[in-house]
């Protein structure tokens, strides 16, 4: 069972280039999420989405938006990087509401 | 909103030593709590949860009390190992009140087992 994976995992940018990072679970997961890491801040939710074709702002959505046309996956993109945007970020799934969220490994994004 | 506090780490412990790692949240609804744990480079991993209040979430040795009463959700281990040094998060999950079901964490505590 592959669970939630993410690609890439590591990804280097210049300033002001684009890039999507791509989530895909296969537990036919309602909720499903993107986070980043920050030292010192835990993780900070950009947006999720409660099923299919929806999506919502997370506490730090500014930089970032977001896709689901498909119920698996779940795409995080960003138009024009910034080097604030330097981060380990991770995306996750849940059935529903009150249950646990499965995680993927990371993408590990550096914006030069 | 939903907020989580957890202690401010870094712990380091010796090995067989007792392991408290304190949890509060804030929450409109009726949340679930969790603790989850993330390895050097992994991902997280769920460690326990718990539904209602007076339920005891317990996996791999530790354990944690939901207290809704002092709205505290502490992690415990009697005996910790090498193997137990990552970083533990303290999440909840709430679902009532007008939330929006999302997951909120805490800023996470590492903690580092000597032998």
């Amino acid at each position: 069972n592959a669970g939630v994976t993410q690609t890439p995992k590591f990804r280097v940018l210049k300033t002001g280039q684009s890039m999507t990072l791509l989530c895909a679970q296969d537990m036919n997961h309602e909720y499903m999420y993107w986070y980043r890491q920050d030292p010192g801040m835990g993780l900070r939710l950009i947006h999720y989405s409660v099923g299919e074709g929806t999506t919502a702002k997370g506490e730090v959505p500014d930089g970032y938006n977001v896709s689901r046309l498909k119920k698996q996956n779940f795409l995080l993109g960003l138009e024009s990087a910034a080097p604030s945007q330097t981060s380990v970020y991770f995306c996750a799934s849940s059935r529903n509401e009150g249950t646990e969220a499965f995680f993927g490994q990371g993408t590990r994004l550096t914006v030069v | 909103g939903d907020s989580v506090t957890q202690m401010e780490g870094p712990v380091t412990l010796s090995e067989e030593a007792f392991l408290t790692i304190n949890c509060t949240y804030t929450a409109t609804g009726y949340p679930s709590l969790f603790w989850y744990v993330q390895y050097p480079g992994e991902g997280l991993q769920l460690l326990l949860k718990a539904t209602k209040a007076d339920d005891k979430g317990s996996n791999k040795g530790f354990e944690a009390t939901y207290r809704k009463e002092t709205t505290s959700f502490h992690l415990e281990k009697g005996s910790v190992q090498v193997s137990d040094s990552a970083v533990y998060f303290c999440a909840l999950s709430d679902h009532g009140g007008g939330s929006n079901y999302k997951l909120t964490f805490g800023k996470g505590t590492l903690l580092t087992v000597n032998p």
